[in-house]
C-alpha cells in the first residue's frame, strides 16, 4: 500500500459527463500529481500541484482541471467526456518538489460510453 | 513531443537470463532517473533511481547504466524470473516535474 488514495477505483458515465476523480497523498506529502494512462500509451503527465499550488502542466486538456485543497487533497475534474477520455487516470504525492520518491495511487478507471 | 524515448516496446526473456530496457531523453536540466515496475491493476512502484553524477547504480538483480553524454540510461535486469513480469517505464524528471517513457511489457518465461 502507497498511502495514496484514490476514488472512486471505476467509473463508468456517458459521453458529455463531467466527472470528479478524488486523490488523497500520502501523509505529509505536499505535491500531487495527475497522469493519463491509455491502453497503447505510457504514463502522461497531466498537471503538479504543490501545497495547493499549481506547480508544473504536462498535455491537459482544456477540458480538465484540477486543483489541491487546503487539507492537500486533490481533485481532477474531467468535463464534455468523450469516448478517448476512457483510461486509468494516476494520481501520485511526494514529500517536496525536489526530486525524490513519488508514491503512485492505484488509479481510477474512467469508461466512457 | 516526447521528451523520453523508451525501447523496446515489449520483450520477452527466459527465465535466469538478462533482461535490458533502455531511456532516451532530451532535456539536460533531467537531474533524476527513475525506474518504475507496474503490475496489472496497480499503480507504478519505484524500482531504482539514479541521479546523473554516477554512472551506474546496482540494487540487488536490478541495475541502472546511466550515460550523462550520450543522454541515455538503461535497466538491467539480472537472472530475471516470472515475477519480474511487468510493465516498466523509465522517467527523467526535475523538480519532481517527471515525465515518463512510453514502457516496456517485460515477459520472463520459465
Amino acid at each position: 500500500d502507497s498511502g495514496v488514495t484514490q476514488t472512486p477505483k471505476h467509473l463508468i458515465t456517458a459521453t458529455g459527463q463531467r466527472v470528479t476523480l478524488r486523490c488523497s497523498p500520502r501523509s505529509g506529502d505536499l505535491s500531487v500529481y495527475w497522469y493519463q494512462q491509455s491502453l497503447d500509451q505510457g504514463l502522461q503527465f497531466l498537471i503538479q500541484y504543490y501545497n495547493g499550488e499549481e506547480r508544473a502542466k504536462g498535455n491537459i486538456l482544456e477540458r480538465f482541471s484540477a486543483q489541491q485543497f487546503p487539507d492537500l487533497h486533490s481533485e481532477l475534474n474531467l468535463s464534455s467526456l468523450e469516448l478517448g477520455d476512457s483510461a486509468l487516470y494516476f494520481c501520485a504525492s511526494s514529500a517536496t518538489t525536489g526530486n525524490t520518491e513519488a508514491f503512485f495511487g492505484q488509479g481510477t478507471r474512467l469508461t466512457v460510453v | 513531443q516526447q521528451q523520453v524515448k523508451q525501447s523496446p516496446q515489449s520483450l520477452i526473456v527466459q527465465k535466469g537470463g538478462i533482461s535490458i530496457i533502455n531511456c532516451a531523453y532530451e532535456n539536460t536540466a533531467f537531474d533524476y532517473f527513475p525506474w518504475y515496475q507496474q503490475f496489472p491493476g496497480k499503480g507504478p512502484a519505484l524500482l531504482i533511481a539514479i541521479r546523473p553524477d554516477v554512472s551506474e547504480k546496482k540494487e540487488g538483480r536490478f541495475t541502472i547504466s546511466f550515460n550523462k553524454s550520450a543522454k541515455q540510461f538503461s535497466l538491467h535486469i539480472m537472472d530475471s524470473q516470472p515475477g519480474d513480469s511487468a510493465t516498466y517505464f523509465c522517467a527523467a524528471s526535475r523538480n519532481n516535474d517527471m515525465r515518463f517513457g512510453a514502457g516496456t511489457r517485460l515477459t520472463v518465461k520459465p
